[in-house]
Formats: structure tokens, C-alpha cells, sequence
């Protein structure tokens, strides 16, 4: 079956600080992609960052990179000089093959001042 | 602009009464899916389809039930057989099979029974 898990509930991060979010995944397919989105709390899913299971190099999108080590099956998000606007839920999400996504219960993620 | 509308916002209903969310997108998107997500959670698939007329099952499709007639459209229905819907309805599209292509979103409806 596949899972994500996301063992933060919450974190903390100072801004400009640069934060890390967990994700560990499992699926026996071999072709699949990784995606955070994050959650404001207007509750909208804002996509983030995409990662395929083939791509020999993590990926960037601005501030923010994707940690992939596909031995240890983590897809780790890096925010880096967090600010005060990052605060919000941050999911990570699979699809292996041609699937739906399947979900992490999320980060809360909230920058301090 | 292209994207995916979701109505209404809000929605309330009556112990045993079937209710049923909008979810219309022009971005020519193949696939259309409908997630729950409850406070603290994350989304859970209700159900998806990947072609008109043709749906499947997601984890938690007790309850509920869809129609996908048009390319554009995939409504969900909320039946009384559903025992605990309040929760917050989320609708996306994307194109499967497509390499780097992510699923977007609408903004949500929160349903709540009265």
C-alpha cells in the first residue's frame, strides 16, 4: 500500500531561518513523483514543488528545495530565510504510476518574528 | 483565467438530507478527484475519474457518490448514508500520465450538518 509520513505536528522556525519538513514515503512502484503543497488557512492547496522518482537532482523552485534520498525513501522539504507569510499546513504527497495523490496529515509550520 | 471552481463555500445541511457539492474546471484536465479532510487531518480520496463517464472508488466513497458526464464537471453527492459529513471538500484535476505535472485545486467547501 502506499504512505506518507509526516512525523512533525508542528514546527517552529525563526524568520529568515531556513526550516526543514519531513516526509518519508512507501511504494513498491518504481515510477512515481513527490509533491509538497501548502495550506493556508483560507484552505486552498497551494502547489509547491515536484519531485519524479527518475530525476537524478533535487529540485528547486525559489526558496524552496526538495531533499530526496531514494534509498532511504525521504522527500524532505527545505524552506530556506522563512517568512512570516510561509506560516501554514504543508503536505506532502505521492502518485505512484498513474494514480491519485495520496496525502501526509501535514506540518504545521509557524514563523516567529 | 483557467482553474477549478468549487461551490458553494459554505454549505449546511439537515440530518438526512443529501446535499451535493459543484466542481467545474476549464483547464482541459482528464482527471478530476474529490478529498475530505477533517480538522488536523490530511486529504483523504473520496473518488476519482479518469475519463468522462468511467469513476472509481477512493479510500472512503461509503456515502457519497459522483456523475462524470462532462469533461468539465464531476459533482459530488453527500448522502444521508453518510454518517459523519461535516468536513472540508476539496476538488482537483490534472492531467495523468504526464510527467511534472501537478494537481490543482479549488478553493473548498466546507459542509457542516445542522
Amino acid at each position: 500500500a502506499q504512505k506518507i509520513t509526516q512525523t512533525q505536528p508542528g514546527m517552529f522556525v525563526q524568520e529568515k531561518e531556513a526550516v526543514t519538513l519531513d516526509c518519508t514515503y512507501d511504494t513498491s512502484d518504481p515510477s512515481y513523483g513527490l509533491f509538497w503543497y501548502k495550506q493556508p488557512s483560507s484552505g486552498e492547496m497551494i502547489f509547491l514543488i515536484y519531485q519524479g522518482s527518475y530525476d537524478q537532482q533535487n529540485a528547486t523552485e525559489g526558496r524552496y528545495s526538495l531533499n530526496f534520498q531514494k534509498a532511504r525513501k525521504s522527500a524532505n522539504l527545505v524552506i530556506s530565510a522563512s517568512q512570516l507569510g510561509d506560516s501554514a499546513m504543508y503536505f506532502c504527497a505521492m502518485s505512484p504510476g498513474n494514480t491519485p495523490l495520496v496525502f501526509g496529515k501535514g506540518t504545521r509550520l509557524s514563523v516567529i518574528a | 483565467d483557467g482553474g477549478i471552481t468549487q461551490s458553494p463555500k459554505y454549505l449546511f445541511r439537515k440530518e438526512g438530507q443529501n446535499v451535493t457539492l459543484s466542481c467545474e474546471q476549464n483547464l482541459n484536465h482528464d482527471a478530476m478527484y474529490w478529498y475530505r479532510q477533517d480538522p488536523g487531518q490530511g486529504l483523504r480520496l473520496i473518488y476519482y475519474s479518469q475519463i468522462v463517464n468511467d469513476f472509481q472508488k477512493g479510500d472512503i466513497a461509503e456515502g457519497y457518490s459522483v456523475s462524470r458526464e462532462k469533461k468539465e464537471s464531476f459533482p459530488l453527492t453527500v448522502t444521508s448514508a453518510q454518517k459523519n459529513p461535516t468536513a472540508f471538500y476539496l476538488c482537483a484535476s490534472s492531467m495523468p500520465g504526464v510527467a511534472n505535472t501537478e494537481a490543482f485545486f479549488g478553493q473548498g467547501t466546507r459542509l457542516t450538518v445542522v
